[in-house]
Formats: structure tokens, sequence, C-alpha cells
């Protein structure tokens, strides 16, 4: 099986630079996925690692560590509209690609 | 249609009713994904499908739910005699696994099914 853990709650100031950490441990490896949620809405995709390393895109980015079990998500120059909860997600190896989801972090951007 | 779409988006039932809640995919997505979301959780995985068959249920709580997508499209989540602790928004997503990209999931909107 597998497990996540990521903090319960984020708090920033507009403008600035956030991390937001997630470990987990699984028997066997395919993917990590980060999803935002906003309230009331559904989770939608932000990032996609599979191999070690940093992958950008615009404001967000995403980095993997597979010896480690770690993973993080960055988003700079916070916006308000940043507020949301952030999901990390782990697909196993085994052939049903089910992404299993940590319990998120609750991101509170303040002006 | 354009995205995943989820209905009935809100349910309140009393205790020990029968409730089905609809997904209908993304066109052409094999994958289908059922999972329950509490407030201040995660996606708790249920059910997955590839194509018609259940690839696998190993989520679902116990024989209380049930689901079908008998053609392949369109998914029906069944629940008998609901429980309180059933109350929870059920998220479906689809999605196309193939060699060329990631596979990720594309969520509906969600059924929030509150169990009186």
């Amino acid at each position: 099986g597998q497990s996540l853990e990521q903090p319960s709650e984020v708090t920033a100031v507009e403008g600035a630079i956030v991390q937001i950490n997630c470990t987990y441990q699984t028997s066997g490896f395919n993917g990590l996925f980060w999803y935002q949620q906003h309230a009331g809405e559904a989770p939608t995709f932000l990032s996609y690692n599979v191999l070690d390393g940093l992958e950008e895109k615009g404001r967000f980015s995403s980095f993997l560590s597979r010896s480690k079990g770690y993973s993080y998500l960055l988003l700079k120059e916070l916006q308000m509209k940043d507020s949301a909860s952030y999901f990390c997600a782990v697909r196993a190896t085994g052939g049903s690609y089910i992404p299993t989801f940590g319990r998120g972090t609750s991101l509170i951007v303040h002006p | 249609g354009a995205g995943v779409s989820q209905t009935p988006s809100n349910k309140v039932t009393e205790k020990g009713k029968y409730v089905e809640l609809r997904c209908d995919p993304i066109s052409g997505h094999t994958a289908l994904y059922w999972y329950r979301q509490s407030l201040g959780q995660g996606p708790e995985f249920l059910i997955y499908f590839q194509g018609t068959g259940a690839a696998d249920d190993s989520g679902l709580p116990n024989d209380r739910f049930f689901a079908v997508r008998p053609e392949g499209s369109v998914s029906t989540l069944k629940i008998q005699r609901t429980e309180r602790g059933d109350s929870a928004v059920y998220l479906c997503a689809s999605s196309e696994l193939t060699g060329m990209n990631t596979g990720e999931l594309f969520f509906g909107e969600g059924s929030r099914l509150t169990v009186l």
C-alpha cells in the first residue's frame, strides 16, 4: 500500500514564495501528482513527476526525489486566488494506475 | 462533453434509503475512477473501471456499495441502505492512459450526499 504525509495548513503573504512538502511510502512508484482544489470545486491537475528533479510550469514548480520518497510543490508570486487545498497523490506500479491521495494542505494567502 | 459530468450535484436522503450517483466521463477516456471525499480530507479511492469491467474495487467499504459501467462510458455508483457515515462528496474522475501522457485524472464537480 501507499502512505503520504503533508502539512495540514500553510500560510503565506501575497507575492511571496511558498513550498508545500509531501513525503510518501509506496511498494512501487509510478509517478506523483499534485492537485489543487478550491472549496466546493473539483480537484484540478497541477503537475506530474516520475523522474527525479524539478518540473517548472509558470508560477508552479514541483520537485521529486524518489530515493528520499519526497516531493514539494513550489508556488511563486503568490496570489489571493492561490488560497486552496493542495494534494499530492502517488501512483503505484501493478497495472491499476490508481493514484492514492494525501490528506491535503490548506494554503491560506494573506494580503 | 467538455469535462466530467456528475449528477445529482446534491442529494439529501434518509437513513436506510437507496441512492444512485451518475458519472459521465470525458469522451474517449477508458479509465474511470470513483473517490469519496470527506470534509478536510483527501479523496479516498473506491473503485476503478477500465472499459466496462471493474478492474479494482478494493476501496469499496462494504457490500452496500456497488458500481457499474455497462457500456464503457457512463458509470453509476449505487449505495444501498444508506447510513449517516456515508455522507460525503463522491467524486468521479476519468483518464486516458497512453505511453505519451501522464494519465492525469480529470475530476467532476462531485455529488454531495447527505444522509439524515
